[in-house]
């Protein structure tokens, strides 16, 4: 149980053209899913909070009109890299939390998206 | 602001050997702590979560720790294998605030286990 996918797993577009990557919960239905990016032997580094039927929360310098972030559905959070540039190439990976405290507060990660923007 | 350092960025050991990954955190009001296993160009498969108030988690091989007074975790593997060569990481997350908690990583050991 508890599965993340994304769609899709790598991708190379052109500078200023727009990129969609899409998380599900296969299994269990997230009203919080995450959104994270990494760097080269870096860590990951939370962008923003995706909460089904509102609005995302954002991180300390995410810039949320370059990163559009749908949560549509119990199981569906969407990113957009709006105008991608060379500098927005990362790995990014999602997250999805089952609801209740009986999870503990623990996040299950989806397979990650490689961007590669020429 | 909570800050998780794991030390050293890299190691590499013979098969067989039993060996202990650090990590250390600065604000020890957390909920729980996790340890992940990534490969390259993979995502995060989640190996270990321990509660704040328990003191160890075991499942096969691995058994993590937790000092939450003096902010430590260990993740412990006995018997490595080449195929527990990975990146491990260990993040916590803040005490319980409700859906948005959010993690804090690690930058990650690369452990690489030599055949």
């Amino acid at each position: 149980g508890a599965v993340v996918s994304q769609h899709p797993s790598r991708v190379i577009c052109k500078s200023g053209t727009s990129v969609k990557i899409e998380c599900r919960s296969l299994d269990f239905q997230a009203t919080t899913m995450f959104w994270y990016r990494q760097f080269p032997k870096q860590s990951l580094m939370l962008m923003a909070t995706s909460n089904e039927g509102s609005k995302a929360t954002y991180e300390q310098g995410v810039e949320k009109d370059k990163f559009l972030i749908n949560h549509a559905s119990l199981t569906l959070s969407t990113l957009t890299v709006t105008s991608a540039h060379p500098e927005d190439s990362s790995f990014y990976i999602c997250s999805a939390r089952p609801p209740g405290v009986a999870s503990y507060n623990e996040q299950f990660f989806g397979p990650g998206t490689r961007l590669t923007v020429l | 602001k909570q800050e998780v350092t794991q030390i050293p960025a890299a190691l590499s050991v013979p098969e067989g050997e039993n060996l202990v990954l650090n990590c250390s955190f600065t604000d020890s009001a957390i909920y729980n702590l996790q340890w992940f296993r990534q490969d390259p160009g993979k995502g995060l498969t989640s190996l270990l979560l321990i509660q704040s108030s328990q003191r160890e988690q075991t499942s096969g091989r691995l058994n993590a720790s937790l000092d939450k007074s003096s902010g430590r975790s260990t993740l412990y593997i006995a018997a490595s294998q080449p195929g527990d060569s990975a990146t491990y990481l260990c993040a916590v997350s803040p005490y319980y605030t409700g859906a948005n908690s959010k993690l804090t990583f690690g930058k990650g050991i690369t452990l690489s286990v030599r055949p």
